[in-house]
C-alpha cells in the first residue's frame, strides 16, 4: 500500500530537549515536505527536499532541521522546541514531473511543548 | 506572494444540503488549485484539483471549476451526507514548484 508513515504520532515533551519526528514514504518520490497546521493558519510549509541530500526552507524553518540522506526518509529535527513550536505537523511527498503532482500527506505528528 | 482565501467556518448543514465552500486566490503564474480534505484524526486527502481554466474537478460527488476570470475554485456538492464532515483545505501550487499554499480550512459538520 503506497503511504507516507511519520512517527510519533503524538509527543509531549518540554522545553530544550531535543527531538526527532521521522517520516518515511514507500512510493519512491522525489519530493518531500513537512508542513505544520495550526489553528486559523492552515498548513505552513516548514522545509522541502527535491530529492537526496537537496533540502531548502519553506515558509517557517526557524527552530527546525532536515535531513534527506535517503529518498524513503525526511526526518524532521528541533534541536532545542520551544512551545511556540506545539502543532500539528505533517510530512508530504510527490513524485517529480516537472509538473505539479498530487503529495501525499501522512497521518501527522502531535507535538505538545511545556 | 502567492495566498488562497477560503470561507470562514464552521459550517453546519443538514444532510441532503447543497453545499459551497468558497475559495478564492491570489498568484504571481498560472497556479494549479486544489481541494483537500481532512477527516477527524487523519492526514490531508486529494479531493480533486484542476491545472487550467475552465477546467472541473470532481471526486465523490463534489466539484470545483477553476474560474481564471474570477481567480476563483469554490467547491460545491449537491447533496451532501454525514459522512462529509471533515475539514476542507483549498491551496494551490505554482508550475515547476511542488510547495502548496493552503487557505485556513473550513469545517463542515453535517447532521442526520
Amino acid at each position: 500500500e503506497a503511504q507516507v508513515t511519520q512517527n510519533p504520532r503524538y509527543l509531549i515533551t518540554v522545553t530544550g530537549k531535543k527531538l526527532t519526528v521521522t517520516c518515511s514514504q514507500n512510493m519512491n518520490h522525489e519530493y518531500m515536505s513537512w508542513y505544520r497546521q495550526d489553528p486559523g493558519l492552515g498548513l505552513r510549509q516548514i522545509y522541502y527536499s527535491m530529492n537526496v541530500e537537496v533540502t531548502d526552507k519553506g515558509d517557517v524553518p526557524e527552530g527546525y532541521k532536515v535531513s534527506r540522506k535517503e529518498k524513503r526518509n525526511f526526518p524532521l529535527i528541533l534541536e532545542s522546541p520551544s512551545p511556540n513550536q506545539t502543532s500539528l505537523y505533517f510530512c508530504a511527498s510527490s513524485g517529480w514531473s516537472g509538473q505539479t503532482d498530487t503529495q501525499y500527506f501522512g497521518p501527522g505528528t502531535r507535538l505538545t511543548v511545556l | 506572494g502567492n495566498s488562497v482565501t477560503q470561507m470562514e467556518g464552521p459550517v453546519t448543514l443538514s444532510e441532503e444540503a447543497f453545499l459551497t465552500i468558497n475559495c478564492t486566490y491570489t498568484a504571481t503564474g498560472y497556479p494549479s488549485l486544489f481541494w483537500y480534505v481532512q477527516y477527524p484524526g487523519e492526514g490531508l486527502q486529494l479531493l480533486l484539483k484542476a491545472t487550467k481554466a475552465d477546467d472541473k474537478g470532481s471526486n465523490k460527488g463534489f466539484e470545483a471549476t477553476y474560474r481564471k476570470e474570477t481567480t476563483s475554485f469554490h467547491l460545491e456538492k449537491g447533496s451532501v451526507q454525514v459522512s462529509d464532515s471533515a475539514v476542507y483545505f483549498c491551496a494551490l501550487s505554482e508550475f515547476g514548484n511542488e510547495k502548496l499554499t493552503f487557505g485556513t480550512g473550513t469545517r463542515l459538520t453535517i447532521i442526520p
